[in-house]
C-alpha cells in the first residue's frame, strides 16, 4: 500500500475562514478521493480528486465550499472555505492504486472551527 | 433505503469468543467489499476485502459474501480486548470507479 501523508493533523480555526489541507502518497496512485467524517458519525465522500482536471463532487459537496487540486498523480489539496463550526471534522484522504481496489487513509486532519 | 447498513451496536462479546458483524448494501451492482476498523481517534484501517460469493479467511478475520442476499459479514475468532473498535462495512459501488460508501459502523467491545 501507499504512504498516505496529510498535513495538517489537526488545526482550530475561526469561522469564516479557510483552510487548505494537503495530501501527499509515495507511489503514482490513479484515484485520490476526500472523505468527511463528522463527530461520532460514518465516513462521507466528498469527492474524486481528478489529475488535471476538475474534482467529481458527490451530492451535496460543491465546489465553492470545498475547492480539491490535482495538480499531480501524487499530490492532493482539499480546501474548507467560509468555515462554520458545523465544518468541525476529519477530513480524509485516501487513495487507489492502478488496478487494484483496495483503498487506504492517511492520518487525517482533525479541524475544529470556532 | 440506506445504501449501506449496519447496526451501530455496541456489540459486546467475551473474550475468546467469536464475535460476528453484518451489514447489508443496496446496489447489486457493487462488487467490492471491504471492512475497516477504526480505533477512537483513528483514521481506518482496512482489514479485510472480498470480491466473490463466499468466505475468505485471513488469520482469525472471516469475511462472508452473498450477492444474492446482499449481505456482507465479518468474523472474528479468538476475540481480544484489542479487537475493541468500531467496525465500517464499505462497498464500491457499480463499476468501480467511484469511492467507497460506508455504512455507520459497529461499535465492538471485547469484555475480558
Amino acid at each position: 500500500s501507499a504512504v498516505i501523508s496529510q498535513k495538517p493533523s489537526r488545526d482550530i480555526c475561526q469561522r469564516g475562514t479557510s483552510l487548505t489541507i494537503q495530501c501527499q502518497v509515495d507511489s503514482q496512485v490513479t484515484m485520490m478521493f476526500w472523505y468527511r467524517q463528522q463527530p461520532g458519525q460514518s465516513l462521507t465522500l466528498i469527492a474524486t480528486a481528478n489529475q488535471g482536471s476538475e474534482a467529481t463532487y458527490e451530492s451535496g459537496f460543491v465546489i465553492d465550499k470545498f475547492p480539491i487540486s490535482r495538480p499531480n498523480l501524487t499530490f492532493s489539496t482539499l480546501t474548507v472555505s467560509n468555515m462554520s463550526p458545523e465544518d468541525s471534522s476529519i477530513y480524509l484522504c485516501t487513495q487507489r492504486v492502478w488496478g487494484q481496489t483496495e483503498a487506504f487513509f492517511g492520518q487525517g486532519t482533525r479541524l475544529t472551527v470556532v | 433505503q440506506k445504501e449501506v447498513e449496519q447496526n451501530s451496536g455496541p456489540l459486546s462479546v467475551p473474550e475468546g469468543a467469536i464475535a460476528s458483524l453484518n451489514c447489508t448494501y443496496s446496489d447489486r451492482g457493487s462488487q467490492s467489499f471491504f471492512w475497516y476498523r477504526q480505533y477512537s481517534g483513528k483514521s481506518p484501517e482496512l482489514i479485510m476485502s472480498i470480491y466473490s460469493n463466499g468466505d475468505k479467511e485471513d488469520g482469525r478475520f472471516t469475511a462472508q459474501l452473498n450477492k444474492a442476499s446482499q449481505y456482507v459479514s465479518l468474523l472474528i475468532r479468538d476475540s481480544q480486548p484489542s479487537d475493541s473498535a468500531t467496525y465500517l462495512c464499505a462497498v464500491i459501488r457499480g463499476g468501480g470507479a467511484d469511492g467507497l460508501t460506508f455504512g455507520k459502523g459497529t461499535h465492538l467491545i471485547i469484555q475480558p
